[in-house]
């Protein structure tokens, strides 16, 4: 069952374009919503996260947009260079029951091409 | 450096014999996590542990053990690996819960034939 919805699964973007990324939760519960961001050989590591309380926040060329009454979030990624070509994973966090976990999208593979 | 350190980087193993994935932070973590990321299917966590000697089954834990006798260590155990583990592997890392930044390994590809 996936609890994160991550669309599309894979993003052609020219240099200097914008890359825009889009997930989506059903658990209200879920308060916390990073990005990892992953290029090949390597594993996943935070890009940028965001709480509830906030609708954006902006970090460099990285921003994230959350829209608490339609369970939904997005990563921008503006003037789009070839060296963010990598994987991108949304994630929201779950902690109740005494569960702790974060719960993962399926990940965008993003190509930025000069 | 702080780091989290998986062992081995590739492996290839045949149906039913048992290994061991090692995993190690020197970042003095509480909380790690083992996941599996798959095409199409993104990262599941397999196994998580909130301190030492408390493991925790994750969404996809069929078929894999834990153990958490150390705090630094994390090791994953395939007793008896089968195909469908063929699998990129990943331990990460966070102090406390996971409701913080999550410091991941490298990546273990295992092949099971």
């Amino acid at each position: 069952q996936q609890q994160v919805k991550q669309s599309p699964q894979s993003l052609i973007v020219q240099k200097g374009g914008i890359s825009i990324i889009n997930c989506a939760y059903e658990n209200t519960a879920f308060d916390y919503f990073p990005w990892y961001q992953q290029f090949p050989g390597k594993g996943p590591a935070l890009l940028i996260a965001i709480r509830p309380d906030v609708s954006e926040k902006k970090e460099g060329r990285f921003t994230i947009s959350f829209n608490k009454s339609a369970k939904q979030f997005s990563l921008h990624i503006m003037d789009s260079q070839p060296g963010d070509s990598a994987t991108y994973f949304c994630a929201a966090y779950r902690g109740y029951y005494n569960t702790d976990k974060l719960i993962f999208g399926t990940g965008t593979r993003l190509q930025v091409f000069p | 450096e702080a780091q989290v350190t998986q062992n081995p980087r590739y492996l290839i193993t045949v149906t039913g014999k048992k290994l061991t994935v090692t995993c190690s932070q020197n970042m003095n973590h509480e909380y790690m996590s083992w996941y599996r990321q798959d095409p199409g299917l993104g990262l599941r966590q397999i196994y998580y542990s909130m301190n030492v000697e408390v493991t925790d089954k994750g969404d996809v834990p069929e078929g894999y053990k834990v153990s958490r006798k150390e705090k630094r260590n994390f090791p994953l155990i395939l007793e008896s690996p089968s195909p469908n583990q063929t699998s990129l592997y990943f331990c990460a890392s966070s102090f406390g819960t996971a409701n913080t930044e999550a410091f991941f390994g490298q990546g273990t590809r295992l092949t099971v034939v």
